[in-house]
């Protein structure tokens, strides 16, 4: 079972350029999401999506966007990146209800230069 | 608003017992969740707690106290693969979660 799958694992990316990073889930879960890992900092939520043809802005939703066209992917873009995006990035996706555990994938881990 | 609060770094040693706290503030509570996340991995699920008192899960054990915002994480007969950060989290009121920065534990032998 995949679970969910992202991609790339890693990039070094300019500052200034454009990045896609993509995300897949084979569970069928409606709610997807996206959050950034910092040292010292908890997970944050960049974005999210409850259900496909719908998103929703977290914590820190400056400078990304994402969209939802199907259940199974909800890709993350950054429109121009800035060194402050680099992170770790982590896709995710729970079932229904208020105990549903969410599952992660691998993680993307950005560097902007 | 809410804040969530966990110790930075503990240290225990293989077969003993250590206790990993968490405090929260939120405006309303929709439970709470602990996940572990080893170095350089994803976070995967442990145990979720709504109701006040202690889940038993194995060597695992998660307690809740609503009334005081607190919870703490028991792990039993430490092993070193317990080396992990482990993160508590609470939905916010629109239930999306908000994270601890998560505890660092360290096993020595």
């Amino acid at each position: 079972t995949a679970g969910i799958t992202q991609a790339p694992t890693s990039q070094i990316l300019a500052a200034g350029r454009s990045m896609t990073l993509r995300c897949t889930q084979d569970m069928r879960h409606n709610a997807m999401y996206w959050y950034r890992q910092d040292l010292g900092l908890g997970l944050r939520l960049i974005h999210y999506s409850n259900t496909a043809g719908t998103t929703g802005k977290g914590e820190v939703p400056d400078g990304y966007s994402v969209s939802r066209a199907n259940t199974d992917d909800f890709p993350l873009t950054l429109a121009s990146a800035v060194p402050s995006q680099t992170s770790v990035y982590f896709c995710a996706s729970s079932g229904e209800g208020e105990a549903a555990e969410a599952f992660f994938g691998q993680g993307t881990r950005l560097t902007v230069v | 608003g809410q804040n969530i609060d966990q110790p930075t770094e503990m240290t225990a040693t293989e077969g003993a017992i250590v206790q990993i706290n968490c405090t929260y503030q939120t405006s309303g509570f929709n439970g709470l969740f602990w996940y572990q996340q080893h170095a350089g991995e994803a976070p995967t699920f442990l145990s979720y707690n709504v109701l006040d008192g202690l889940e038993e899960k194995g060597r695992f054990s998660s307690f809740l106290s609503r009334s005081k915002g607190y919870s703490y994480l028991l792990l039993k007969e430490l092993q070193m693969k317990d080396s992990a950060s482990y993160l508590c989290a609470v939905p916010d009121s629109n239930y999306q979660l908000i994270w601890g920065a998560g505890t660092k534990l360290i096993i020595k032998p």
